[in-house]
């Protein structure tokens, strides 16, 4: 299938360690989110990038969350120093990018982080 | 403040029955509106979108949505669930940044 592929699909770390997720979007998708649920919540929108314009890092909760994407494929997600409050499944989505915002966006799997 | 709601959590309902999904949403103008459905082992999946025009959406797997502006709302429903219909819903609202704001969702279980 050509779908949102996320690695790992569980992490379990120790406080203060640092984390990182990857996601592959579907080929040709020019946007890529990140967002996160955590347990019994809706999704919290993390950080949007839309081909080479300048990532929307407005979700990101504090400095400890950062991401990268290379040209309009994979994207990091890394989150430093974790904490308890960060255990979430992290998700991602790509889109055509034609649309903004309003495009359909396709989901991940997701990964499961789990901070101890 | 901008935001949507979900009044609840959860929903059972018979196999064969119909189904309504509340949502409600604070906005000061005509929202973009989305539901979204979580299955297990499956992800999120788009199940409709409004945007403008006629008020009555249809989407995929046989669920519709109705927009409402005079009671902000946009409630889901399907005429006769099935079994593989049970999954988590949500509700979601593009606010005036074009950032999807979302509802913390309501889990439908279908009695057999």
């Amino acid at each position: 299938g050509a779908g949102v592929s996320q690695s790992p699909s569980n992490k379990v770390t120790e406080k203060g360690k640092d984390v990182e997720l990857r996601c592959d979007p579907i080929s040709g998708h020019t946007a890529l989110y990140w967002y996160r649920q955590r347990l019994g919540q809706g999704l919290e929108f993390l950080i949007y990038f839309q081909g080479n314009s300048a990532p929307d890092k407005s979700g990101l909760p504090s400095d400890r969350f950062s991401a990268e994407r290379t040209g309009e494929s994979v994207s990091t997600l890394t989150i430093q120093r974790t904490q308890q409050e960060d255990s979430a499944v992290y998700l991602c989505a790509s889109s055509w990018g034609v649309g903004g915002y309003a495009d359909t966006q396709y989901f991940g799997p997701g990964t499961r982080l789990t901070v101890l | 403040a901008q935001s949507v709601t979900q009044p609840d959590i959860h929903i059972t309902v018979s196999e064969g029955a119909s189904l309504e999904l509340r949502c409600n949403y604070s906005y000061g103008a005509t929202p973009y509106l989305f539901w979204y459905v979580q299955s297990p082992g499956q992800g999120l999946q788009l199940l409709l979108k409004y945007f403008s025009g006629d008020t009555l959406v249809q989407g995929i797997k046989g669920f519709e949505a109705e927009f409402k502006r005079s009671q902000s709302s946009f409630n889901l429903r399907k005429p006769s669930v099935h079994w593989s219909d049970a999954a988590e819903y949500f509700c979601v609202f593009m606010d005036s940044n074009y950032q999807l704001i979302w509802g913390a969702g309501t889990k439908l279980i279908i009695k057999p």
